[in-house]
């Protein structure tokens, strides 16, 4: 696609249950990361996925959190369980070329409410 | 401690007027890169400007430019004749060469305001 699309853009859950989150990274990019940000604050790095290769999963704030990518492309962002403090905007981002001088392009964010 | 740091949470600017958000960074790496991201009230991240850290010309684009003193380790964004619309949060960020991850590790942000 021409963007990183995300869906939902808006989700409202009850506390406890499961939500899954999307991200349709560009085109052929093949770095894509997952970040968090709560009100007022900035961006918290979850996870990466970069090909074929292990993610770093070393931003995960809980085992509650886990992401997947299937085929190296699409990927889900996936809370158990949710609670209060998970309520934030998820931001996916996707990178066609990894390295210091490379920026991403970033999605419009999925605004999770937890209530 | 804090990657980057960004020390300013609020500023306000009149319109036409310059202004300068200031961002420090710590890092040992020798090869890293330097961002500024813009993000609206809509949300989206909209990418300013790169500085990389062996560029020895502060890096421009249209009204932005990055004052890059890395003897200090800062990379202040400056813009030129400030208008409404640039009226936003602001986010300094690293990316750093020996992060296999390449992570882009960001600021707390600065939110402008621009004055008419």
């Amino acid at each position: 696609g021409a963007g990183v699309s995300q869906s939902p853009s808006n989700k409202v859950t009850e506390k406890g249950k499961d939500v899954e989150l999307r991200c349709d990274p560009i085109s052929g990019h093949t770095a894509l990361y997952w970040y968090r940000q709560s009100l007022g604050q900035g961006l918290e790095f979850l996870i990466y996925f970069q090909g074929n290769s292990a993610p770093d999963k070393s931003g995960l704030p809980s085992d509650r959190f886990s992401a997947e990518r299937t085929g190296g492309s699409v990927s889900t962002l996936t809370i158990q369980r949710t609670q209060q403090e998970d309520s934030a905007v998820y931001l996916c981002a996707s990178s066609l070329v990894v390295g210091p001088a490379y920026g991403y392009t970033f999605g419009s964010g999925t605004r999770l409410t937890v209530v | 401690a804090q990657k980057i740091t960004q020390t300013q949470p609020g500023m306000f600017v009149q319109e036409k007027e310059a202004v300068t958000l200031d961002c420090t960074y710590d890092t040992s790496d020798q090869s890293y890169g330097l961002f500024w991201y813009k993000q609206p009230s809509s949300g989206e991240m909209i990418f300013l400007i790169y500085q990389g850290s062996y560029d020895e010309q502060n890096a421009t684009e249209g009204r932005y430019s990055l004052n890059f003193q890395k003897a200090r380790k800062s990379a202040n964004l400056v813009i030129s004749a400030s208008q409404l619309g640039d009226s936003a949060m602001y986010f300094c960020a690293m990316r750093e060469a020996m992060d296999s991850s390449y992570k882009l590790i960001f600021g707390s942000g600065t939110r402008l305001l621009v004055r008419p």
